[in-house]
Order: structure tokens, then C-alpha cells, then sequence
């Protein structure tokens, strides 16, 4: 089984609906992630969160929001989802550790149309 | 703000040759600077990293090179093969935060 996973893996929606995407663990990892994924844009962080009870926003969480539910899931929301909401979203963990700085291991992805 | 730029966008080697992909990055306090591989319908995965107290990092046939000076860092592989194919992605750290700020990708392509 996988270690990340994402549910749902596609999803098409349209504008002004609200949206929840879904992540789950198995690593043990206290620290996870959401990132969106644009072309030509490369990654770029929505939401973090260093255990269940801290959460911070990334360099573009405004329009989501999130829910650290326990240390294995970290839920995304879109309160009501725009167009320009379109993408390929990612979760990922990492273990904290000794560093600041771990590897991170990411889900298969959702990939999100709002119409 | 933070920038990471990356380039190329695209890359096309013939088989068996060597790839280069380069980054530089904006913020004189990132110290940590990992390349990571997304294979077609995946997420990213590392292949390697380094830390801002070494100049290169090897494995096996990929090799990071990191130019603090400059604020720029590569990606080596020699002997490329098939498999190779995929998108790259470098990223550098943000101290103030803990975050990382990732560059737009390189599409490598390999001829046979």
C-alpha cells in the first residue's frame, strides 16, 4: 500500500462549490504538506503543518483552508472554488527529525478542474 | 521576494550522454538546496539533496554541484538512460519560515 495517499484522485467541479481533498499517511511523519502544481510554475506551498495542533500558511493559501484532523490526515478545502483554482494538487510528509530540513515523500496527486 | 529560477525548461540529450540542469536561487540564507524527480502521473520524489556546508554531493550517476557565492546550484547526470526521463525540480530553503521554494522544472528528455 501506498505510504501517501489522495482521495480523490480527479475531480471536476464548478465555480462556487466547496471542495475538500483528502490526504492520509502511514510513514509516522508528524510534519505534512499541500502544495498546488501549475505548468511552468513548478510547486508552490498552500498550507503546512508541523504536528496535529500547528498550522501555517504557505506562499498561497488564500481561497483554502485546512484541517489537521491527527497526525495521519491533513484535509485541504476549498470554500468555494474558482477557476484559476485548476490544478494538480499534492500532499506530503516529512519525518522532523534532527534537521530543520527533511526529504519529503508526496501522494499520487489530485488533479482538480473547477468549470 | 524568495526566487528560484531554473533552466532549462526543456532538455533533450542522446543516450548515454550527460545532463545539466541549472538553478540559482535570491534568498543568501537558504541552506539547503534538494532535487527532486516526477515521473509521468506521479509525485515528485528525491533523488538528491545538499546542504550549504559541502560544494558537491555524488551518487552514483548523479552529482549536485552548489556555488554559494554565486547563489547557484546544478544537477549533473552522466551515462543518461531512458528511465531518466522525466520532469526535475529544484528547491531551496527559506530559513525565516521553513518552507521551500521550488523552481518551475526541467522536462528531460532522452533519445535512443
Amino acid at each position: 500500500d501506498a505510504d501517501v495517499t489522495q482521495t480523490p484522485r480527479n475531480r471536476i467541479t464548478k465555480t462556487g462549490k466547496r471542495i475538500m481533498l483528502e490526504c492520509s499517511q502511514t510513514k509516522g511523519h508528524d510534519r505534512m504538506y499541500w502544495y498546488r502544481q501549475d505548468p511552468g510554475l513548478g510547486l508552490r506551498l498552500i498550507y503546512y503543518s508541523f504536528d496535529v495542533k500547528d498550522i501555517n500558511k504557505g506562499e498561497i493559501s488564500d481561497g483554502y483552508s485546512v484541517s489537521r484532523q491527527a497526525q495521519a490526515k491533513f484535509s485541504l478545502s476549498l470554500e468555494s472554488a474558482i477557476p484559476n483554482q485548476t490544478a494538480l494538487y499534492f500532499c506530503a510528509t516529512s519525518d522532523a527529525g534532527t534537521s530543520t530540513y527533511n526529504e519529503q515523500f508526496f501522494g499520487p496527486g489530485t488533479r482538480l478542474t473547477v468549470l | 521576494g524568495e526566487n528560484v529560477e531554473q533552466h532549462p525548461s526543456t532538455l533533450s540529450v542522446q543516450e548515454g550522454d550527460s545532463a545539466v540542469i541549472k538553478c540559482t536561487y535570491s534568498d543568501s540564507a537558504s541552506n539547503y538546496f534538494p532535487w527532486y524527480k516526477q515521473e509521468l502521473g506521479k509525485g515528485p520524489q528525491l533523488i538528491i539533496d545538499i546542504r550549504s556546508n559541502v560544494g558537491e554531493k555524488k551518487d552514483q550517476r548523479i552529482a549536485v554541484t552548489l556555488n554559494k557565492t554565486a547563489k547557484h546550484f546544478s544537477l549533473h547526470i552522466t551515462e543518461t538512460q531512458p528511465e531518466d526521463s522525466a520532469v526535475y525540480f529544484c528547491a531551496a530553503s527559506i530559513r525565516s519560515n521553513y518552507q521551500l521554494i521550488w523552481g518551475a522544472g526541467t522536462k528531460l528528455i532522452i533519445k535512443p
